[in-house]
């Protein structure tokens, strides 16, 4: 069963918009991860934050972790055309679990 | 990709084969996972080890069984291969200290049994 669930599935924008994601997850974690996928290859790491943590930042990347609410948004600025991917959030379980679950995935697609 | 090479890259076969996937790093990292990924599911976790020979069961597990004999390989057996078990298989590996660190993905093997 998916621990974290995505939202919207699926999400449409114009290059130089901010597009959100977000992400719902039913267990207590340790830590949440966001990863990319585009059409045809693996999936590749974004950014992680730790259950104690609130936001983060790497490059035009923005998440947020709000643990009471069990959710997290990824926040991509300034959008650009090779931005087009699917997105999916991760969460691993608090007790160390050896196992990450992934979401559904959003996928976005960014139109120049 | 960070090392990790799957092959092959695409196979097609026959309802009733058996089926090997596998699972190359250059890396020596401890933990490695299979998963699938299907429309409509997402990816979700079929096998992972955290060692040479120390396996474990993820949560669509049945019809699939794993090796791992070195720490380099990760094989997936597919023992008789199903219409329902066409998708696509990516391994994964952990790159960091602990299990739940970021995963390095291979770019996956489409399978297709008809």
């Amino acid at each position: 069963s998916q621990q974290g669930e995505e939202d919207p599935q699926a999400l449409s924008i114009q290059e130089g918009e901010n597009a959100t994601m977000n992400c719902s997850y039913k267990t207590s974690i340790n830590n949440l991860q966001w990863y990319r996928q585009n059409s045809g290859r693996g999936l590749v790491h974004l950014i992680l934050i730790r259950s104690n943590e609130r936001e983060k930042h790497s490059g035009r990347l923005r998440v947020t972790l709000d643990t009471s609410k069990k959710s997290s948004s990824l926040l991509i600025t300034a959008s650009r055309a090779a931005d087009t991917a699917s997105y999916f959030c991760a969460t691993d379980g608090k007790g160390g679990s050896e196992k990450l679950v992934f979401g559904k995935g959003t996928k976005l697609t960014v139109n120049p | 990709d960070a090392g990790i090479t799957q092959s092959p890259r695409h196979k097609v076969t026959e309802t009733g084969t058996p089926v090997t996937l596998r699972c190359h790093q250059t890396e020596n990292h401890r933990y490695m996972y299979w998963y699938r990924q299907d429309p409509g599911h997402g990816l979700r976790l079929i096998h992972y080890s955290y060692g040479v020979k120390d396996t474990d069961k993820g949560e669509v597990s049945d019809g699939y069984s794993v090796s791992r004999s070195k720490t380099e390989d990760f094989l997936l057996t597919l023992e008789s291969a199903t219409s329902s078990q066409t998708s696509v298989y990516f391994c994964a590996i952990s790159v960091g200290q602990g299990a739940n660190s970021p995963l390095h993905f291979g770019n996956g093997t489409r399978l297709t049994v008809t």
